[in-house]
């Protein structure tokens, strides 16, 4: 099975700050990596796939890099609605498909 | 729009089978386009995908809780199905019903999910 690491597990930034997140493959995954939003109380919502593709309909700001074992969620400038979990997600693996355990990004 | 909707029961006894369902509107579940996944969430915690079917039937599970799920389709009613058999407090989560696209198997679309606890 390939394990998905994030880190940090909690990011403190201000609106406005950049904002960038990693997540670290236990082995290659190519380019086959998704990255999520989640909210409280609410399913996660798919922001960028295969690596650096942003989902329909998800704002500019996202985006998304890396190939191979290593990979980063960056937003360029963040919005109060931003703060919330991220996830990765592989699916190199198939039919395995693997999260990482989330950063929490908080206000400062 | 795609919805996708969970339901079944929200408690459990343990040793039980754990069964839901979810009602796909706004699209076809017979699409060869897309997966349709279970995805569970325990409280305070990550992400783990349990299974998906395609649906021409074809199943594909997590390893880890392989020999316990089984998931099928009912094209007739757009809908699909999660049972989870000998059930324990570990898996008490917000279990969660997921459109999966076939070329990539990301999630494009979830349910709001709906939280399974298990306890007699």
């Amino acid at each position: 099975e390939i394990v998905l690491t994030q880190s940090p597990a909690t990011l403190s930034l201000s609106p406005g700050e950049r904002a960038t997140l990693s997540c670290r493959a236990s082995q290659s995954v190519s380019s086959y990596l998704a990255w999520y939003q989640q909210k409280p109380g609410q399913a996660p919502r798919l922001l960028i796939y295969d690596a650096s593709n942003r989902a329909t309909g998800i704002p500019a700001r996202f985006s998304g890099s890396g190939s191979g074992t290593d990979f980063t969620l960056t937003i360029s400038s963040l919005e109060p609605e931003d703060f919330a979990v991220y996830y990765c997600q592989q699916r190199s693996n198939w039919p395995g498909i693997t999260f990482g355990q989330g950063t929490r990004l908080e206000i400062k | 729009q795609v919805q996708l909707q969970e339901s079944g029961p929200g408690l459990v006894k343990p040793s039980q089978t754990l069964s839901l369902t979810c009602t796909v509107s706004g699209g076809s579940i017979s699409s060869g386009d897309y997966y349709w996944s279970w995805i569970r969430q325990p409280p305070g915690k990550g992400l783990e995908w349990i299974g998906y079917i395609y649906y021409s039937g074809s199943t594909y599970y997590n390893p880890s809780l392989k020999s316990r799920v089984t998931i099928s389709v009912d094209t007739s009613k757009n809908q699909f199905s999660l049972k989870l058999s000998s059930v324990t407090a570990a898996d008490t989560a917000v279990y969660y019903c997921a459109r999966g696209i076939a070329a990539r198997e990301d999630f494009d679309y979830w349910g709001q999910g709906t939280l399974v606890t298990v306890s007699s």
